[in-house]
């Protein structure tokens, strides 16, 4: 099946510190999607990125896929202490309905 | 719409007893999942159905677990005999497309 890793396992910032957590693919992509979980709480889903070099936005939130589509990244601009939790990628194999999760990054930000 | 609803949230019970885990899904959603998730493993996936039907239990760990979908507002997952190493958060998922929207799960201990 698809690998997956996300990098790094842990982030510990700043508040107003930037944060990325990368994700990346041995295989190419049809889409990746991407997941925070709040600390004693449930994955929300955040974003699903389809196309090769996409790149959106949610507010202080940037979501970028790659020109191969194998790796995609998750910025955070001038984190704040409700950014707190861990964060997942998620990647599709193929037609089929089951997500593949990335370990996480785990990022706590310290006021 | 209230989202994925799971029961009990908390669960603690005795090494050897039955522990059945519920789940109603997001009314319209016709794929279910259930995950298992620990600090040491992160979030695996255990079993998914399509239309009421196992597609894939290839995660749940051994034939002390078992999962049932006998309609599509409800699915069950149960654990008999229950040991210490399968406490942890179980979450039920149901998608939308390609998006799997979390209950809040439930946290099971067992002693």
């Amino acid at each position: 099946g698809q690998q997956v890793m996300q990098i790094p396992q842990y982030q510990h910032v700043q508040e107003g510190e930037d944060f990325t957590t990368y994700c990346n693919s041995s295989t190419t992509l049809s889409n990746i999607q991407w997941y925070k979980q709040r600390p004693g709480g449930h994955p929300v889903f955040l974003i699903q990125l389809v196309k090769s070099g996409e790149v959106k936005k949610q507010k202080r939130l940037t979501f970028q896929f790659g020109e191969a589509k194998k790796n995609s990244s998750l910025h955070i601009t001038a984190t704040q202490t409700t950014d707190v939790g861990t964060y997942f990628c998620a990647l599709p194999p193929g037609s089929a309905r089951q997500l593949t999760f990335g370990s996480g990054t785990q990022l706590t930000v310290l006021p | 719409d209230a989202g994925v609803i799971q029961s009990p949230r908390h669960e603690v019970t005795e090494m050897g007893q039955e522990v059945t885990l519920r789940c109603k899904p997001i009314s319209g959603h016709n794929s279910l999942f259930w995950y298992r998730q620990t600090m040491m493993r992160g979030l695996e996936l255990l079993i998914y159905f399509n239309n009421n039907v196992p597609i894939d239990d290839s995660g749940m760990p051994e034939d002390r677990f078992s999962a049932k979908m006998p309609n599509a507002s409800f699915s069950t997952l149960k654990i008999q005999p229950s040991e210490p190493r399968d406490s942890a958060v179980y979450f039920c998922a149901s998608t939308q497309g390609d998006t799997q929207y979390f209950g809040p799960g439930t946290r099971l201990t067992v002693l």
